[in-house]
């Protein structure tokens, strides 16, 4: 069965420090792979999403960028952060080339930035 | 582009009552999904239903596409069951892109 990781679990950043955080699924092979931010009680929100390695989407101008190493690993990258990049971030894969693009989340990543 | 909205916002149930959530969207739809994100902020799979009747336990659900709306019903809540329930849509002119409602909150006391 397909697992998706997610880490760290929380992070506490200084604004203007730089962030990495990873995804990793296994059990599939070329996901879709999705990153989504949560703002404190709303709905989720599409950051990126990547087809293949090296294939990257951005749906919002910000100052975040994502990157695809490997075919199961997604990373979400900042060089400064601001206060305003505070948030819950999930990750989720879904099967590639398909009809049914259902989509499946992490536990995600729980960032404040002060 | 496409809009979601659910409701209501909040729900306070009792223990063993019955309920619908409703998520109306303003266009045609490829996938529409509901969640529940648990008190840890993990979002769980309910249902996968772009259309027709799906029902799992005591959870099931309805898509009417050519109206666009879409109900979750909770048959003899749980207080495991609260937490926020989510709609997502992915619009037929937008791949792979969910668009989230909202959400509506719900608490089951005991």
């Amino acid at each position: 069965s397909q697992t998706i990781h997610q880490w760290p679990a929380t992070l506490v950043q200084p604004v203007g420090s730089p962030l990495s955080l990873e995804c990793t699924v296994e059990g599939t092979s070329n996901p879709n792979l999705y990153w989504y931010r949560q703002a404190a009680g709303r709905g989720l929100q599409l950051l990126f999403y990547s087809v293949g390695i090296g294939q990257i989407s951005s749906e919002v101008p910000q100052n975040l960028s994502a990157s695809r190493p490997q075919d199961r690993q997604f990373i979400l990258s900042s060089k400064k952060l601001l206060l305003s990049d505070s948030g819950f971030y999930l990750c989720a894969w879904s099967v590639p080339r398909s009809v049914d693009n259902e989509q499946f989340f992490g536990p995600g990543t729980r960032l404040t930035v002060l | 582009g496409i809009q979601v909205e659910q409701s209501p916002p909040d729900l306070i149930l009792q223990e063993g009552a019955n309920s619908t959530l409703r998520c109306n969207f303003s266009d045609s739809v490829n996938n529409l999904q509901w969640f529940h994100q648990n008190p840890w902020g993990q979002l769980i799979n309910l249902f996968y239903i772009p259309s027709g009747t799906k029902q799992n336990g005591r959870l099931s659900a309805t898509t009417v596409a050519t109206e666009r709306y879409s109900l979750l019903y909770i048959s003899s809540s749980q207080t495991t069951d609260s937490g926020v329930y989510f709609c997502a849509v992915e619009a037929m002119d937008s791949s792979y892109k969910l668009i989230f409602g909202s959400g509506t909150r719900l608490l089951v006391r005991p």
